[in-house]
C-alpha cells in the first residue's frame, strides 16, 4: 500500500509570508496528487490537484509542484492570510482506483 | 450540481447504545462512497468504502458496519457503541479518483 508522509506537522507564519508543505509517497503508481484544506469543525475540501504528466499547477495564491522521480509533491501558499489557517492534507492514491491515502496533516497557523 | 448530505451534525450517545449515521449524495450516479473517522488530532482513518450497491469493503476491523441499500445512500452503524467510537465521522463520494473526493460536513459523535 501507499505510505505517505507530510512535513512539517505544524507551521506558523506571519501574514503575508509564504508557506510550503511537502508530501512524500512510496507508490510509484500514484498518478494523481491532491491537496485538501480542513477548517475547524468542517469536512476537508479539495483546494488543488495535479496529474502526473504535469510538473506544476497554480491557482491564484496556491500552487502544487510535483517531482515524480523523487516521489514528492508540495503545496505552496503565497501572501498568506489569516483565513488560510487550517489543517492541510495530501492524499495520493498509490495504485488504487478507489482510495486516496491521506497524510497525517499539517496545521498551518497564519498570525496577523 | 452534486451535493452530499450527512446527518446528524452532532450526536451524544451512551455506551452500549446503537448507532446509525446516514449519508446521501445528489446529482451523480454510481458514486464511490466512503466513511472516514477523525479522532482527536488530525488523522483521517478510512473505515469503509463502497463501489456499488451492496458492495462494502472494510478497512479496519472494529465495532462498526456499513451498508449501501441504494445507489446514493451510505449508512454507518453499530449495535453497541464503545467509548473509543467517539470521533468526527465523515462521509465522502467520488467518481473515479481523478477529481478527488467530496466530503460531507461531518458528524461529531461523543460516546459517554
Amino acid at each position: 500500500g501507499e505510505n505517505v508522509e507530510q512535513h512539517p506537522s505544524t507551521l506558523s507564519v506571519q501574514e503575508g509570508d509564504s508557506a510550503v508543505i511537502k508530501c512524500t509517497y512510496s507508490d510509484s503508481a500514484s498518478n494523481y496528487f491532491p491537496w485538501y484544506k480542513q477548517e475547524l469543525g468542517k469536512g476537508p475540501q479539495l483546494i488543488i490537484d495535479i496529474r502526473s504528466n504535469v510538473g506544476e499547477k497554480k491557482d491564484q495564491r496556491i500552487a502544487v509542484t510535483l517531482n515524480k522521480t523523487a516521489k514528492h509533491f508540495s503545496l505552496h501558499i503565497t501572501e498568506t492570510q489569516p483565513e488560510d489557517s487550517a489543517v492541510y492534507f495530501c492524499a495520493p492514491p498509490g495504485g488504487s482506483n478507489y482510495k486516496l491515502t491521506f497524510g497525517k496533516g499539517t496545521l498551518l497557523t497564519v498570525n496577523p | 450540481s452534486q451535493t452530499i448530505h450527512q446527518w446528524p451534525a452532532t450526536l451524544v450517545q451512551p455506551v452500549g447504545s446503537p448507532l446509525s449515521l446516514e449519508c446521501t449524495v445528489e446529482g451523480t450516479s454510481n458514486p464511490n462512497l466512503y466513511w472516514y473517522r477523525q479522532a482527536a488530532g488530525r488523522g483521517l482513518q478510512l473505515l469503509f468504502y463502497s463501489v456499488g450497491i451492496g458492495q462494502i469493503s472494510s478497512e479496519v476491523p472494529q465495532n462498526l458496519s456499513a451498508s449501501r441499500p441504494q445507489d446514493r445512500q451510505f449508512i454507518l452503524s453499530s449495535k453497541k457503541l464503545l467509548l473509543s467510537d467517539s470521533g468526527f465521522y465523515l462521509c465522502a463520494w467520488s467518481v473515479g479518483l481523478q477529481g478527488g473526493y467530496t466530503f460531507g460536513s461531518g458528524t461529531r459523535l461523543t460516546v459517554v
